[in-house]
């Protein structure tokens, strides 16, 4: 059953770079045609899309957030990563990590983990 | 990208039908047949309920149904149960090759 695990810290200071890890257990994050992703979620609000990435490192981003974004692929730890820079309380949310079946469906979720921007 | 549009809150009684909508353009919802639903409960992550706007993943009760029409993708719920009630977000891929949430929608049991 695969399994994925969002891990860093809960808290981060505003104007810096939050940075979030999800590490992928059963099953290799390279060995199919997967692409793994990011969505947030502000307390009390809906979701939001941050990025997708596929194991050979080919990103999407969303537009809004493209400019502070990064997400990177380790093949070798089966983890991908998110960096999300100058932050602000706006990016204050839960933070949950994904995998992307089709073209829009996460089918695999992580718990989530919380990130709270402090000033 | 503007999130797709969706009712806040919809409310039913046990057993009733209820459908909840989607409204994108043809840059999202319109333009692709990559329609998805989640459920969450509070606290929880979000569930996969539907993908490719009418499919079940394997496990998901057939009382739940996806369509779609011009720019407005739905989700039926047959057979309401208490169970049910939770939120509900819908995704579509769109020309950016990006993917877009709608603003949830909060399904009550009365």
């Amino acid at each position: 059953q695969l399994q994925l695990q969002e891990s860093g810290p809960g808290l981060v200071k505003s104007s810096e770079t939050l940075s979030l890890t999800c590490t992928v257990s059963g099953g290799s994050i390279s060995s199919s045609s997967y692409y793994w992703g990011w969505i947030r979620q502000p307390p009390g609000k809906g979701l939001e899309w941050i990025g997708s990435i596929y194991y050979s490192g080919a990103t999407y981003y969303n537009p809004s957030l493209k400019s502070r974004v990064t997400i990177s692929v380790d093949t070798s730890k089966n983890q991908f990563s998110l960096k999300l820079s100058s932050v602000t309380a706006a990016d204050t949310a839960i933070y949950y990590c994904a995998r992307l079946y089709t073209f829009a469906s996460y089918d695999y979720w992580g718990q989530g983990t919380v990130v709270t921007v402090s000033s | 990208q503007s999130a797709l549009t969706q009712p806040a809150s919809v409310s039913g009684s046990p057993g009733q039908s209820i459908t909840l909508s989607c409204t994108g353009t043809s840059s999202d919802v319109g333009g692709y047949n990559f329609v998805s639903w989640y459920q969450q409960h509070p606290g929880k992550a979000p569930k996969l309920m539907i993908y490719d706007v009418s499919t079940r993943p394997s496990g998901v009760s057939n009382r739940f149904s996806g369509s779609k029409s011009g720019n407005t993708a739905s989700l039926t719920i047959s057979g309401l149960q208490p169970e049910d009630e939770a939120d509900y977000y819908c995704s579509s891929y769109t020309t950016s090759s990006t993917v877009v949430f709608g603003g949830g929608t909060k399904l009550t049991v009365l």
